[in-house]
């Protein structure tokens, strides 16, 4: 069974605080990976997607991904009370197009 | 159409009767993904269309589940025999052809079997 694991929170942050969010994964033959977030009764929305190891930088948000440890992180910089949500981390296998999806980790921003 | 647009955004149904969910692509968009999602889960992936053809229904958890695309745009999950456990918002998502396209979700369809 390939998992996707993650925090199920809450982290609270502190308005303008950076935000880190956490995911490892089971099956060393994913390549490809994305972090969505949900608002509560909301779809999920694609906030980023990561294919090598390293950092890549989108605005505030900076995903990281070490495939030697199986591991993918989401940096939220200057978190806003907007960004509070559930952060969705998800990953695809060779060959395939499904998404395995983690169970999320809900992050509170205080103001 | 502007987004994906499924429909009905909620359903209820009595446990054992059949229900249908609809799903309506972004123009254009040749892969289409269904999902459910339970509450405090993540989506679970059910079946992907590339054109008119299942291409991975390896999410389907059995034979009460069946989706077709006759056209190769909407999309209709089918779901018989209802039972409770089959309570959850149903999600479609699609995306263009190729590589790492973003696939947009649509709002869902929240199923509720009593």
């Amino acid at each position: 069974q390939k998992e996707v694991e993650q925090n199920s929170g809450p982290l609270s942050v502190p308005e303008g605080a950076i935000a880190s969010l956490n995911c490892t994964y089971s099956d060393r033959g994913s390549q490809s990976f994305f972090w969505y977030r949900q608002y509560s009764g909301k779809s999920p929305e694609l906030i980023m997607f990561i294919y090598s190891n390293g950092d890549k930088e989108d605005g505030r948000f900076t995903a990281q991904l070490n495939k030697a440890s199986q591991y993918v992180s989401l940096l939220i910089r200057d978190s806003q009370p907007s960004d509070s949500a559930t952060y969705l981390c998800a990953v695809r296998d060779t060959g395939r197009r499904a998404l395995t999806f983690g169970s999320g980790t809900r992050l509170q921003v205080q103001p | 159409g502007a987004g994906v647009s499924q429909t009905p955004s909620n359903k209820v149904t009595e446990k054992g009767k059949y229900v249908e969910l609809r799903c309506d692509p972004i123009s254009g968009h040749t892969a289409l993904y269904w999902y459910r999602q339970s509450l405090g889960q993540g989506p679970e992936f059910l079946i992907y269309f590339q054109g008119t053809g299942a291409a991975d229904d390896s999410g389907l958890p059995n034979d009460r589940f069946f989706a077709v695309r006759p056209e190769g745009s909407v999309s209709t999950l089918k779901i018989q025999r209802t039972e409770r456990g089959d309570s959850a918002v149903y999600l479609c998502a699609s995306s263009a052809f190729g590589g790492n396209t973003e696939a947009f979700f649509g709002q869902g369809t929240r199923l509720t079997v009593v």
